[in-house]
């Protein structure tokens, strides 16, 4: 399987502290993103990440990518309790045809 | 408009009955998927139809069967489910070849939830 691996699985933070997420695959990647789930409802994205950017930014949330360690990561700083959800990693095959996604890691931010 | 519409947002149906579930988008994108979700883990590619054909099937059960009639609708039509089918069904829609998801995001419905009684 090439299925990339989410950790943690789940976490669970006060409102104001910050979150780590990690992803790591196993594939030579194009680009990595991250979508975000609310409880039963669709995937929305929040950022991609191409193979050769370190880092990015939008608003609150920061990517890493290592394409060394075939690793990234995404940081929301100063959570809230409305980013509750999953948040997954995802990466295209190398045709582009496909997404591979990671487990998700379930976030409670706690009011 | 980046809005991926499915419809019915939930279906109840018996192992006997046919049903589909709908998808539109229209924002050009000519990529367009269907992926079925169960709780607590991530989405499952079941197909991907590029510039209207059907070019990825992930050996998908024949109970399933998708159709796209146009580059903006997409279907899933179902019949003699198993109550195991039931989860939620997501429909996703991207840029078309040739770099499709190498250069941008999909953007995903807000899924069917279809339970199988």
């Amino acid at each position: 399987s090439q299925q990339g691996e989410e950790d943690p699985q789940a976490l669970s933070i006060q409102e104001g502290e910050n979150a780590t997420m990690n992803c790591s695959y196993k594939t030579s990647i194009n680009n990595l993103q991250w979508y975000r789930q609310n409880s039963g409802r669709g995937l929305v994205h929040l950022i991609l990440i191409r193979s050769n950017e370190r880092e990015k930014h939008s608003g609150r949330l920061r990517v890493t990518l290592d394409t060394s360690k075939k690793s990234s990561s995404l940081l929301i700083t100063a959570s809230r309790a409305a980013d509750t959800a999953s948040y997954f990693c995802a990466y295209p095959e190398t045709s582009g045809s496909r997404l591979t996604f990671g487990e998700g890691t379930q976030l409670t931010v706690n009011p | 408009d980046t809005e991926v519409t499915q419809t019915p947002k939930h279906l109840v149906m018996g192992m006997t009955n046919k049903k589909s579930l709908k998808c539109e988008q229209h924002m050009g994108h000519r990529a367009m998927y269907w992926y079925k979700q169960k709780a607590k883990k991530p989405p499952e590619l079941m197909f991907v139809y590029s510039y209207e054909k059907l070019s990825i099937n992930e050996s998908v059960p024949s109970r399933f069967s998708p159709e796209c009639p146009n580059s903006s609708l997409l279907n899933l039509h179902l019949h003699a489910l198993q109550p195991e089918d039931s989860a939620l069904y997501l429909c996703a829609s991207s840029q078309g070849r040739p770099r499709g998801l190498l250069n941008t995001e999909a953007f995903f419905g807000q899924g069917t939830r279809l339970t199988v009684v």
